[in-house]
């Protein structure tokens, strides 16, 4: 599996701008890059992913570097119901008989504040 | 609505008692899993199914037996043999056989065994 490295935790001024960067220097040409955010006691969420190229959805931004060995998620306008985990995952390669593993590290503890 | 549905949301049982958590979907995915949680840590993945009647093994399936029996309902039962039962406990779906993988999760069980 390529590994994700995350900081463990950031902080972001309310209305600003969060930017959430994930390593993933090990990963191969055909995995994905998922990111997932888990609201306290909460069932993760699926925010995004991508392949190569920059990606936009009405969540977030993925920015993915030309080498694909690292990303930025960016939240444009946090708000404090954004403050959560977020989970930077790069797809296991084995599809088990259709049925895709994701391994989620410890992600990154974003808390936004007022 | 669809989604999925996990109860009871906390449950607290012996120890040495068998309980089974309950996961139900309306989505028509194929495909759903069991995840477990520890307090600070990421998901770690129990058992996954990709089709009724054939479920396999996850990162840590030792004391957990599962069975699918219909396309929306995917229990978990937590046995005796499991040594440290008490965690958040996830269920999730999906569509297989998708190039990139979107899990759905529910809002999750809280086991406590005392």
């Amino acid at each position: 599996d390529a590994k994700t490295t995350q900081p463990t935790s950031m902080d972001c001024a309310e209305g600003r701008a969060a930017n959430l960067p994930c390593n993933h220097s090990t990963i191969s040409g055909n995995e994905y890059v998922y990111w997932y955010r888990q609201i306290h006691s909460q069932g993760p969420q699926y925010i995004i992913h991508g392949l190569k190229n920059n990606e936009t959805n009405e969540m977030a931004s993925l920015i993915i570097t030309e080498d694909r060995k690292s990303s930025t998620l960016i939240l444009p306008h946090a708000t404090l119901r954004d403050t959560a985990v977020y989970y930077c995952i790069v797809r296991d390669r084995i599809i088990i008989q259709g049925a895709q593993k994701l391994v989620f590290g410890q992600g990154t503890r974003l808390t936004i504040n007022p | 609505d669809g989604g999925i549905t996990q109860s009871p949301k906390y449950l607290f049982r012996k120890e040495g008692q068998n309980v089974t958590l309950s996961c139900e979907q309306n989505l028509n995915h194929d495909a759903m899993y069991w995840y477990r949680q520890d307090p600070g840590q990421g998901l770690r993945l129990i058992y996954y199914s990709q089709i009724v009647n054939d479920f396999q093994k996850g990162d840590i399936a030792e004391g957990y037996s599962v069975s699918r029996e219909k396309k929306e309902s995917f229990p978990l039962t937590v046995t005796s043999a499991q040594k440290n039962p008490t965690a958040f406990y996830l269920c999730a779906s999906s569509i297989p056989g998708q190039s990139y993988n979107e899990q759905f999760f529910g809002p999750g069980t809280r086991l406590t065994v005392l």
